[in-house]
């Protein structure tokens, strides 16, 4: 079985700096998907950005960026240039590749951001 | 593109209920995935459906069930509620069901109290 691990409950930052959340996996599968979702005190759950594990670059999507160490089985997420909208919990989620839409998420970190 | 729905927003039931909770997949979706989320956790994975069959179940009792509709809306069903079932219920939707890292829609979520 798999599992995933957010090591920091809560983190803060101030307006426009930079923040990493932390995330470690256990895994003895090689093909699968990881995963950064975002959800704000409405709840509704959105992705933020994926990584393949056969691919060695490291996703990016404008200011959110992953540092995935396969080996290490961890996969960070660095936030730049932070903004009150990135008030929210984070959650790292795993997927087997042959198994879509059934992920695996670790307990969350909760990100605020201060003027 | 109508996006996830889910209904109720809110449920309280008293211990030994009954409960079902319905989800509306996004257009041209045709797999619906459940979590539960408890509070201050991750969500875990509930089950999945995918044409109308269950595809897969995590480690929950055979009193929580499901089904999708035609339509490839969902419906959870769970029996004997006890009081660890309170949580947030969350559907997400997804493309497809053969292809690992499609990505998943996620809905508002039901808030289920039982008391």
């Amino acid at each position: 079985a798999q599992t995933v691990t957010q090591s920091q409950p809560e983190m803060s930052v101030q307006e426009a700096e930079t923040v990493t959340l932390s995330c470690t996996y256990d895994t003895s599968e090689n093909n699968y998907y990881l995963f950064w979702y975002k959800q704000p005190p409405s709840r509704q759950m959105i992705l933020v950005i994926r990584q393949e594990a056969y691919k060695q670059q490291n996703a990016t999507e404008n200011r959110f960026s992953v540092n995935f160490q396969k080996a290490a089985k961890s996969f960070s997420l660095k936030i730049s240039d932070s903004q009150l909208g990135d008030t929210a919990m984070y959650f790292c989620a795993f997927m087997k590749h042959a198994n879509a839409g059934k992920s695996t998420f670790g307990d969350g970190t909760t990100l605020t951001v201060k003027p | 593109e109508t996006g996830v729905t889910q209904s109720p927003t809110h449920l309280i039931k008293t211990r030994g209920q009954q409960v079902t909770l319905r989800c509306s997949s996004q257009s041209g979706h045709n797999t619906v995935s459940w979590y539960q989320q408890a509070l201050g956790q991750g969500p875990q994975f509930i089950f999945q459906y995918y044409r109308e069959e269950e595809n897969g179940r995590g480690n929950f009792p055979p009193r929580f069930s499901g089904l999708q509709f035609p339509n490839y809306s969902s419906e959870l069903n769970v029996n004997a509620l006890e009081l660890d079932d309170s949580a947030l219920y969350l559907c997400a939707s997804s493309r497809s069901q053969g292809q690992g890292g499609n990505e998943q829609f996620f809905g508002p979520g039901t808030r289920l109290t039982v008391l």
